[in-house]
């Protein structure tokens, strides 16, 4: 079934980095950008970035420039967000989530993961 | 502080209809019609409940209905039935370079 499945739980000290990898199937992977939201323990969402599977491009909200990295490989039909120099701010649920409309951006998702809980923590 | 505003908590009883608001700015929920809404339960990933304002995805009840008037969006719940009780968020497009803005959240009440 239309699915993505997320990367288990990680602890991070701080300065670490972390990798979040986010598989999808049961649809053509290549046809839908595929978005990061992430959600602090108790708070609202927080969009990241955004990844075009089929040829890579991203775009990263201002917030996370420099720290961010998401990158595809087509072959397993899996995304990744990378992010860098963690903090114990960064500890959350990060989602990875489809983008409601193929070949295109609408700015809402369709379809979310289960969430990955990273904690920063010494 | 979110960029969108919406109230912290409603409630209402089995039955009845509430609306949740969603205030902005032109450079988001004004002046673009990407404005979303999620359904999100505890322990859950949020659910896409309102695209494009007022679009509804298949599966979705039609319990539920979304508009917009100048910079403040809206999410009314008719019916209300005790599997709505979730925190919901209101979501847009923007023209800064964040790009999605998110509301703070509203915990909805089933009385």
């Amino acid at each position: 079934q239309v699915q993505l499945v997320q990367s288990g739980a990680e602890v991070k000290k701080p300065g670490a980095s972390v990798k979040v990898s986010c598989k999808a199937s049961g649809y053509t992977f290549t046809s839908y950008y595929m978005h990061w939201v992430r959600q602090a323990p108790g708070q609202g969402l927080e969009w990241m970035g955004i990844i075009n599977p089929s040829g890579g491009s991203t775009s990263y909200a201002q917030k996370f420039q420099g720290r961010v990295t998401m990158t595809r490989d087509t072959s397993t039909s899996t995304v990744y967000m990378e992010l860098s120099s963690l903090r114990s701010e960064d500890t959350a649920v990060y989602y990875c989530a489809r983008e409601g409309v193929v070949a295109t951006v609408a700015w809402y998702f369709d379809l979310w993961g289960r969430g990955t809980l990273v904690t920063v923590s010494s | 502080q979110s960029a969108l505003t919406q109230p912290a908590s409603v409630s209402g009883s089995p039955g009845q209809s509430i609306t949740i608001s969603c205030t902005g700015t032109s450079s988001d929920v004004g002046g673009y019609n990407y404005v979303s809404w999620y359904q999100q339960h505890p322990g859950k990933a949020p659910k896409l409940m309102i695209y494009d304002v007022s679009n509804r995805p298949s599966g979705v009840s039609n319990r539920f209905s979304g508009s917009k008037s100048g910079n403040t969006a809206s999410l009314t719940i008719s019916g209300l039935q005790a599997e709505d009780e979730a925190d919901y968020y209101c979501s847009s497009y923007t023209s800064s370079s964040t790009y999605v803005v998110f509301g703070g959240g509203t915990k909805l009440t089933v009385l």
